[in-house]
């Protein structure tokens, strides 16, 4: 089966920096990437899906790559602010296509 | 419109005890899911659901079971509760497989 990882647990950067955050996958190759945030208490909120035939996909200040010759996708924040601290999920579907698999994510934390 | 909506918020149960889940959306999408989150884990999938009247298993299914009769509900059982099952579940739901999915509040379980 398909494995998720998220290599960092928590990130910590200061107001103003970049944030990049990193997803790896292994076993097979999907044809879709989804990148979500989550806040305390609250479920899980979309931001962005990437096809395996787009390598980079731009949402105001995020920016997400896709290499699936690595197997890996970096999630960029970009000129970051405190209301920026969540955690970062990256999600692959199951090889089927009928159900989303979710890493573990990442706490990220930006201090003014 | 309200999106997907779980109920209850909160609840106890003894163990052994038997209840059920409720999730509904309001935006006629075929693919609901439901996962459970726990610290150090991350969201795991329970199971999931393609369309009215078909259910498929996740990662996680054994305790749980699912029914969905109709395309706006989809409910999930717990059949004997037990202290394992102490969780925050949150059930999802997406329009179809390039789209990303909107999830419910969140249930969170405690089994005593």
């Amino acid at each position: 089966s398909q494995k998720i990882e998220q290599n960092s647990e928590a990130l910590n950067i200061q107001e103003g920096k970049t944030a990049t955050l990193t997803c790896n996958y292994t076993n097979y190759s999907p044809a879709y990437l989804q990148w979500y945030r989550q806040d305390p208490g609250r479920g899980p909120v979309f931001l962005l899906l990437i096809r395996e035939n787009e390598k980079e996909k731009r949402k105001e200040r995020l920016k997400v790559t896709f290499d699936t010759t690595l197997k890996q996708s970096l999630f960029h924040i970009t000129a970051s602010q405190p209301a920026d601290s969540a955690t970062y999920l990256c999600a692959l579907h199951n090889q089927a296509g009928t159900a989303l698999i979710f890493g573990k994510g990442t706490t990220l934390s930006v201090s003014s | 419109n309200a999106g997907v909506t779980q109920t209850p918020k909160f609840q106890v149960l003894k163990t052994g005890q038997s209840m059920t889940l409720q999730c509904a959306q309001d935006m006629n999408h075929e693919y609901m899911s439901w996962y459970r989150q726990d610290p150090g884990m991350g969201l795991r999938l329970i199971h999931y659901s393609v369309g009215a009247g078909i259910t498929d298993q996740g990662e996680v299914p054994n305790g749980y079971n699912v029914s969905r009769s109709t395309t706006e509900d989809f409910p999930l059982r717990l059949l004997s509760a037990a202290p394992s099952q102490t969780s925050v579940y949150f059930c999802a739901s997406r329009q179809g497989f390039n789209y990303g999915y909107t999830f419910g509040s969140g249930t969170r379980l405690t089994v005593v």
